[in-house]
């Protein structure tokens, strides 16, 4: 079983759409993240929710919306698709109440092109 | 704010030992990471370090020094396998929460 699962794995689109980006963890983890990593391999974090509630909201355009529906999820929104926002997206999670918090599981990505 | 600085690029052969160093600037230091990356694929935990000293995992062994903010990750006996990206990643607690902020990274190249 995946720990860390996100769909799809693969997104090509036109410019100015909306499309969502959707990711499930199995582990029981209570922390959830969404990274982008950009095609110089920069990894740098977008938004965290533990146990549903938002704790990091980088510097992020407002076109990006996540949503938790529950621990176990977290999926993202993208409105207005731009060029720049072709990347690789990743999600993770972390369990934070334990001493292994250090340990972030990360999905598969879900490289997106914006054409 | 924080950066990470680390090497782009680093060479070795089959069954050499590697060190790769990372250094970092952060307030509210909590500790170091350090992640694999294969082209393609997913970041993978490799080791943390909270205090200072060397903490060993197999083939792979990372130190930090936070009076340095300095840190390595440390490969021994390299496999072809090992050709990768790596990522020290800090973790420090500042005005935007608890966080992992990544170094760009070290694309080690394991030759024969």
């Amino acid at each position: 079983d995946t720990a860390v699962s996100q769909t799809p794995k693969y997104l090509v689109t036109q410019m100015g759409n909306d499309k969502s980006i959707k990711c499930e963890q199995n582990l029981g983890h209570d922390t959830m993240y969404w990274y982008k990593q950009d095609s110089k391999k920069f990894l740098k974090i977008m938004f965290s929710y533990n146990n549903k509630e938002l704790i990091i909201n980088e510097t992020v355009p407002n076109r990006f919306s996540p949503k938790s529906p529950d621990k176990a999820h977290l999926n993202l929104h993208i409105n207005s698709l731009e060029l720049g926002d072709s990347a690789v997206y990743f999600c993770a999670s972390s369990q934070e109440s334990t001493r292994v918090k250090e340990t972030q599981y990360f999905g598969p990505g879900t490289r997106l092109l914006v054409l | 704010g924080q950066s990470l600085e680390q090497p782009s690029e680093v060479t070795a052969v089959e069954g050499a030992i590697v060190q790769i160093n990372c250094t970092y600037q952060t307030s509210g230091f909590y500790g170091l990471s350090w992640y694999q990356q294969h082209d393609g694929g997913a970041p993978t935990f490799l080791s943390y370090n909270a205090l200072d000293g060397l903490e060993e995992t197999g083939r792979f062994s990372s130190f930090l020094s936070r009076s340095d903010s300095y840190g390595y990750l440390l490969l021994q006996e390299l496999q072809m396998k090992d050709s990768a990206s790596y990522f020290c990643a800090v973790r420090a607690i500042t005005g935007g929460g608890n966080k992992l902020t990544f170094g760009t990274g070290t694309q080690l190249k394991v030759e024969l």
